[in-house]
């Protein structure tokens, strides 16, 4: 069965700290890695996506995330992190022909001024 | 342009009782995916529609049914409503078509008591 495993669970950083945030997946074929973000009181939006092509994707805010194949793993990236940086981080992967998104646990990010 | 957006935004019900959520689209999609976000958790597929009919589901029980209209709107319902059922209903919307890509609306609250 497909599953995703996101490292850390809960991250504390100050301002201006360099993020790196774990995901692994179980799945041997084609996949579409994500992740998401969740600001606190809003729902979830999509941060960035791989679907082919070059392994090292940017998304939105700075933030950007490198697929290697050969370890299953979609890790999420910043240089340095803002205050307004402070969500739960979601990674998500959606294998071969399934229509399904299967998510990790989330990361709760803390940002301190 | 119009989000994905659900109603309503919270819910209290009692054990036993029977929920109907619902789930507009984003404009041009035709796809509605429903999951459930328990508390410290990443959401878990319960169900996709596409042209009216259930494409694929998850693990959950009959309880759980939804629809589809022909305007693309759904709705999820639960049947004999259990405590453990209380969780953030997500709807997220995507076109029929691979990659999936999924857009997220707000969520409904549901507390059973």
């Amino acid at each position: 069965a497909q599953s995703v495993s996101q490292h850390n669970h809960h991250v504390i950083l100050s301002e201006a700290a360099s993020l790196e945030l774990g995901c692994n997946y179980s799945y041997g074929g084609t996949v579409n890695l994500f992740w998401y973000v969740q600001y606190p009181g809003q729902h979830l939006q999509l941060l960035l996506k791989y679907f082919s092509g070059d392994p090292l994707v940017k998304g939105i805010k700075g933030f950007e995330a490198e697929f290697i194949k050969s370890k299953f793993s979609f890790n999420l990236r910043k240089p340095s992190v803002q205050w307004s940086d402070t969500a739960e981080y979601f990674c998500a992967v959606r294998g071969g022909n399934n229509r399904k998104l299967i998510w990790g646990l989330g990361t709760s990010l803390a940002v301190n001024p | 342009d119009a989000g994905v957006t659900q109603s309503p935004t919270h819910l209290i019900k009692t054990r036993g009782q029977q929920v109907t959520l619902r789930c507009s689209p984003k404009s041009g999609h035709d796809t509605v995916s429903w999951y459930q976000q328990a508390l410290g958790q990443g959401p878990q597929f319960i169900f996709q529609y596409y042209e009216e009919e259930e494409r694929q589901r998850g693990n959950f029980p009959d309880r759980f049914s939804g629809h589809q209209f022909p305007n693309y709107s759904s709705e999820l319902n639960v049947n004999a409503l259990l405590l453990g059922d209380s969780a953030l209903y997500l709807c997220a919307s995507s076109l029929g078509q691979p990659p999936y890509e999924q857009y997220f609306g707000p969520g409904t609250r549901l507390t059973v008591t």
